[in-house]
């Protein structure tokens, strides 16, 4: 089946530094990939929609300045937490779509982030 | 998307049959139903979807009623490891989104 990687998978920070976080697909190409959040205890909160070449489309009340995203390629999306502090502190996940007609996304084994 | 409406949680004996029941009445006739899993600390897994008509898999069987306001995801023999949290998602497949609600944490028992 179609992977998706996620690198790092766990990452502890300081308050104030940046964070990047890499998704990508290994043995398939992802015009779109999408980015979602976690907190322990809650349901996926979907953040943005990451098309290949082009901006992300935020979804309303993330702040798009906050949380940089970058689909570079085909295989390859990252998400920078800028300036992070704890509350950011977060279980960060990435999905990818292979093409528009796929109806199935598939997951990364998603970031663990904690902000010091 | 619809909104979809799921118990919170569920038990079931290893071996028998798992029936995950989802309410979706405010779907509209272009979106699907997606069913995924997620097991503790990782991320979701897809596990089938249907627009009308039933459908089955290798993992499971989805029964959608013929009003489509409602379906059912059938674990045909659950073991210890499909314990998970199980969400049902109602989406147009054109865009992609998916929206998670709360999910059904299923709890299989030996």
């Amino acid at each position: 089946g179609a992977v998706v990687s996620q690198h790092p998978s766990w990452v502890i920070c300081k308050s104030g530094t940046s964070v990047k976080i890499e998704c990508r697909s290994l043995d398939f190409q992802a015009t779109t990939m999408f980015w979602y959040r976690q907190f322990p205890k809650q349901s996926l909160m979907l953040m943005a929609t990451s098309n290949e070449g082009s901006k992300a489309t935020y979804e309303q009340g993330v702040e798009k300045d906050k949380f940089l995203i970058n689909h570079a390629s085909l295989t390859l999306s990252t998400l920078t937490v800028t300036s992070a502090h704890p509350e950011d502190s977060s279980f960060y996940i990435c999905s990818a779509q292979p093409d528009r007609s796929s109806y199935e996304q598939y997951f990364g084994p998603g970031t663990r982030l904690t902000v010091t | 998307d619809a909104k979809t409406t799921q118990p919170p949680s569920m038990d079931c004996a290893e071996g028998r049959a798992a029936n995950l029941p989802c309410n979706h009445s405010t779907i509209s006739g272009n979106e699907y139903v997606y069913w995924y899993r997620q097991i503790h600390s990782q991320g979701p897994q897809y596990i089938i979807h249907g627009l009308k008509n039933n459908e089955t898999n290798e993992m499971a069987s989805l029964i959608i009623t013929e009003d489509r306001k409602s379906s059912t995801l059938i674990l045909p023999h659950a073991t210890l490891r499909d314990t998970a949290v199980y969400y049902c998602i109602g989406a147009s497949g054109n865009t992609g989104k998916l929206i998670f609600g709360q999910g059904t944490t299923l709890q299989v028992k030996p």
